[in-house]
């Protein structure tokens, strides 16, 4: 059974720093990692997409990469902003389930 | 364009009672899910569905029921609600749900209260 982790579980920054949150899985078979940010009360917003045989993925001041043969992944998130307060998430595709880790919380402080 | 559209927002009720929960997308999706979200736990998959008429149990199915009659509505019903069933409840939607690069779209959610 697939386990996806992720570390740490909150995370508190001040405005400006620059910062990476991890996401590991047990299983390396899958189709793609996506990363998604969740507001308080509201749905899941998907950020980045990595397919399988991609190494990383850039969007405005995100970055995320995966190493497959290891089960890992990282998004980096440059200058961060107190609008980056947020439930981060990631989630491993298989066949047509995904498998989502519990999230990192992250706070931005001005 | 809306996207996800899931209702009601909120809802409570009683042990023993059933009710079904809403899920419409518009985008022409033929993958729908539905996915609960509880503290600590993470969000498990209850439900999914590859197209209309075609329905399969994902980790957390006991105590829901799905069917799928059209491309655009796959409700989730709850048969005798239970309150360990008291959880917050994602559907969300994607083009086909097996291509390598196709995204998850999500609802707004409907927060659920069984007392």
């Amino acid at each position: 059974k697939q386990e996806v982790t992720q570390i740490p579980a909150a995370l508190s920054v001040p405005e400006g720093e620059n910062l990476v949150l991890n996401c590991s899985f047990t299983d390396s078979a899958i189709y793609n990692l996506q990363w998604f940010r969740q507001d308080p009360g509201k749905g899941l917003t998907s950020l980045l997409l990595i397919q399988s045989s991609q190494r990383e993925q850039t969007s405005g001041r995100l970055n995320a990469s995966l190493d497959k043969s290891s089960g890992r992944s990282t998004l980096y998130i440059a200058a961060s902003q107190p609008g980056d307060s947020a439930t981060y998430l990631c989630a491993v595709k298989r066949y047509s389930t995904l498998t989502f880790g519990k999230g990192t919380m992250l706070l931005v402080s001005p | 364009n809306a996207g996800v559209t899931q209702t009601p927002k909120f809802q409570v009720l009683k042990t023993g009672q059933s009710m079904t929960l809403q899920c419409a997308q518009d985008m022409n999706h033929e993958y729908m899910s539905w996915y609960r979200q509880d503290p600590g736990m993470g969000l498990r998959l209850i439900h999914y569905s590859v197209g209309a008429g075609i329905t399969d149990q994902g980790e957390v199915p006991n105590g829901y029921n799905v069917s799928r009659s059209t491309t655009e509505d796959f409700p989730l019903r709850l048969l005798s609600a239970a309150p360990s069933q008291t959880s917050v409840y994602f559907c969300a939607s994607s083009y086909s749900g097996t291509a390598l690069n196709e995204k998850l779209f999500f609802g707004s959610g409907t927060q659920l209260s069984v007392l």
